[in-house]
């Protein structure tokens, strides 16, 4: 389950189960997002991104869902694996220019 | 090659010193970007180049002082700094969009600073 507190928000999850990453994004006007993984000691890593004019795009293993209504993002993990274990942010772009803004971040635990 | 390096790895340094934090690409990027990431926290844009010229300085303070000498290189020249400026550093690149559209940064390991 999730766990809200002090530090990151933790999913805690099964190994072999599926995952699954909510993100809710500040702008209207952003017209792009990117789910990256980062692990200990790493810079964040590229999962998936999506476009606002689309509302589901799939990856291997992953799946990002985007609904610009209630502007939110999710990010699901297809048969999650101990390397899945991570803190992962959403990010969002406005249309103009190069600038991404961060979301809060969740930390991914995969129990064995 | 989508690597993008970061030197040094580490780096301690005293609220005298001055120091600077390198980065590298050679994936043909003309955005280049550094953001300062505290601990359990999302990565803090700092500074955007735009085909080697600042486009975006998000109020950061003049003792952080980047530079772009070309089109693969950018550095992050560091004086004065303040025990609270002690973070990882992290550095990216990206394609330039002027449109409307998708794009990527790819980011290095980054540069864990200690300022004591």
């Amino acid at each position: 389950g999730e766990s809200v507190g002090l530090h990151l928000p933790t999913l805690s999850v099964q190994e072999g189960d599926n995952s699954i990453i909510n993100c809710a994004y500040s702008n209207s006007a952003s017209d792009y997002f990117i789910w990256y993984k980062q692990e200990s000691g790493k810079g964040p890593q590229f999962i998936i991104d999506i476009r606002s004019n689309m509302d589901k795009r799939q990856g291997q293993r992953v799946t990002v869902l985007l609904n610009k209504t209630v502007k939110h993002l999710s990010l699901q993990i297809a048969a999650t694996q101990p390397g899945d274990s991570a803190v992962y942010f959403c990010a969002e772009k406005v249309a103009a220019g190069n600038k991404l803004t961060f979301g809060g971040g969740t930390r991914v635990l995969v129990k064995p | 090659d989508t690597e993008v390096t970061q030197t040094p790895k580490h780096l301690v340094m005293g609220m005298t010193n001055k120091k600077s934090l390198k980065c590298e690409q050679h994936m043909g990027h003309r955005a280049m970007y550094w953001y300062k990431q505290k601990a359990k926290k999302p990565p803090e844009l700092m500074f955007v180049y735009s085909y080697e010229k600042l486009s975006i300085n998000e109020s950061v303070p003049s003792r952080f002082s980047p530079e772009c000498p070309n089109s693969s290189l950018l550095n992050l020249h560091l004086h004065a700094l303040q025990p609270e400026d002690s973070a990882l550093y992290l550095c990216a690149s990206s394609q330039v969009h002027l449109v409307p559209g998708a794009y990527e940064q790819y980011f290095g390991p980054g540069t864990r600073l200690t300022v004591t």
